[in-house]
């Protein structure tokens, strides 16, 4: 057990739905990462909180957005689903800003059907 | 811009045997080389790490060597088990907050 908490596990919806997925960050950190990945695929980082704060930005589409709330949890906010949003969805978090261990959440599948 | 590149992409030895996983990156400010371990349905799990004032670090059968100046890192694995076969990732972070990921590595274990 990492001590990443990610809500939930699975999702399934359809192509143009908007879902909201949720993470909470260890005991004590105050980084969140965000990361896809697609069947078989590397890890795409998506975006970066720190202490409430956007830290750095990957490749996430302009349909995505994502927030860190003042009890450090983070979500992820996916829009106008397509079929090629279908992946995992990983929360990583870490002490600090940079360059500090990070401990991945088991991941939420996102399917679309 | 910043890049990380690992190869071989599969990796198939005997049980017993050692393997390695080599990655290079673009990034010359890069200092901070993680290595994740991920089983098939499973999250990736930190199994060595290295900062660039370390040129090789051990934890048991695992090491992790770096050499700054060729801008390369590799993961040893001595005496493999099955247990072993998985993907594993490198990432190398620098003064940006973000780790670039290679694309990976299935290592296979046979018996």
């Amino acid at each position: 057990d990492s001590g990443v908490t990610q809500t939930p596990k699975h999702l399934i919806t359809a192509t143009g739905q908007r879902v909201t997925l949720r993470c909470s960050p260890r005991s004590g950190d105050l980084s969140v990462y965000w990361y896809q990945q697609s069947l078989d695929q590397g890890l795409q980082f998506l975006i970066q909180y720190y202490n409430g704060e956007e830290r750095a930005k990957g490749n996430i589409l302009e349909r995505f957005s994502a927030q860190q709330f003042p009890d450090l949890h983070s979500e992820l906010n996916l829009s106008s689903l397509e079929l090629g949003d279908s992946a995992l969805y990983f929360c990583a978090s870490s002490v600090g800003e940079s360059n500090q261990p990070q401990h991945f959440g088991d991941g939420t599948r996102l399917s679309i059907l | 811009g910043e890049n990380v590149e690992q190869h071989p992409s599969t990796l198939s030895v005997q049980e017993g045997d050692s393997a390695v996983i080599k990655c290079t990156y673009s990034d010359s400010a890069s200092n901070y080389f993680p290595w994740y371990k991920q089983e098939l349905g499973k999250r990736p799990q930190l199994i060595i790490d290295i900062r660039s004032n370390v040129g090789e670090k051990k934890d048991q059968r695992i090491a992790v060597t770096l050499n700054k100046t060729a801008k390369h890192f590799s993961l040893h694995i001595t005496e493999t088990q099955p247990e072993d076969s998985a993907v594993y990732f490198c990432a190398a972070g620098g003064n940006t907050d973000k780790l670039i990921f290679g694309t990976g590595t299935r290592l296979q274990v046979f018996p």
